[in-house]
């Protein structure tokens, strides 16, 4: 299955300021996914990131706040923006580990603070 | 999207079986059942699915109700590396929307050595 390298692990930002969060995978994927764990919540799906297209974002996600690049098959990125303490989570990348029902492979995380 | 129910946490002894459950009781038809772990500090970690015969693999065995309204994840001999959340999530390939993961609050199983 597909191995993903999720940069950097962690951050300590600044409020107001913006962090880009890099998604590397070791095979090429159509679709990449980018998840939000509050501290001690479960996942949420941020948006969905297809080559050649705009990203697809779930309710209570906008592309000001959290734009996302995909310029190839193999890599993305998520922008935090306009940071505020309340943005403070772990933020993981996820693709499908190999076509089909297979499941998915999860990126170690990002674990951003905002202060 | 079908709904699952899980215990917040769990507890059990080095080198004994664990049997975590799982209800979805508005599971569909074209619902799989798929079961995550989340070690501390790292992303998910797929374990097992299974749509309606028990599955085993090297992780783990999945033991699917016949009516399938529930499941339990079967964690032969519990190690002290198997402590994690687990999530039990349904996931519909049938419909335009199944490529998404609702990850419910999970189980969190703790090994006591």
């Amino acid at each position: 299955s597909a191995v993903i390298s999720q940069k950097p692990s962690r951050d300590i930002c600044q409020r107001g300021t913006s962090l880009t969060i890099q998604c590397q995978v070791d095979s090429q994927v159509t679709m990449m996914f980018w998840y939000r764990q509050q501290p001690g919540q479960s996942l949420t799906l941020i948006a969905t990131a297809n080559q050649g297209s705009e990203a697809t974002y779930e309710s209570g996600f906008v592309i000001d706040k959290f734009p996302i690049s995909r310029p190839n098959l193999t890599f993305s990125t998520l922008t935090v923006s306009n940071m505020s303490p309340e943005d403070s989570s772990i933020y993981l990348c996820s693709v499908e580990r190999q076509g089909g029902n297979y499941g998915y492979t999860f990126g170690s995380g990002t674990r951003l603070t905002v202060v | 999207d079908a709904k699952t129910t899980q215990p917040n946490s769990m507890e059990s002894n080095e080198e004994e079986p664990v049997h975590l459950p799982c209800n979805h009781s508005t599971i569909s038809g074209t619902d799989y059942i798929h079961w995550y772990r989340q070690l501390p500090s790292q992303g998910p970690e797929y374990v097992i699915h299974g749509l309606t015969s028990n599955v085993n693999n090297r992780m783990a065995s999945l033991a699917i109700a016949e009516d399938r309204k529930s499941s339990t994840l079967i964690l032969h001999r519990a190690t002290l590396r198997d402590a994690a959340v687990y999530y039990c999530i349904l996931r519909d390939l049938s419909g335009g929307s199944n490529y998404k993961l609702t990850f419910g609050k999970g189980t969190l199983l703790t090994v006591n050595p």
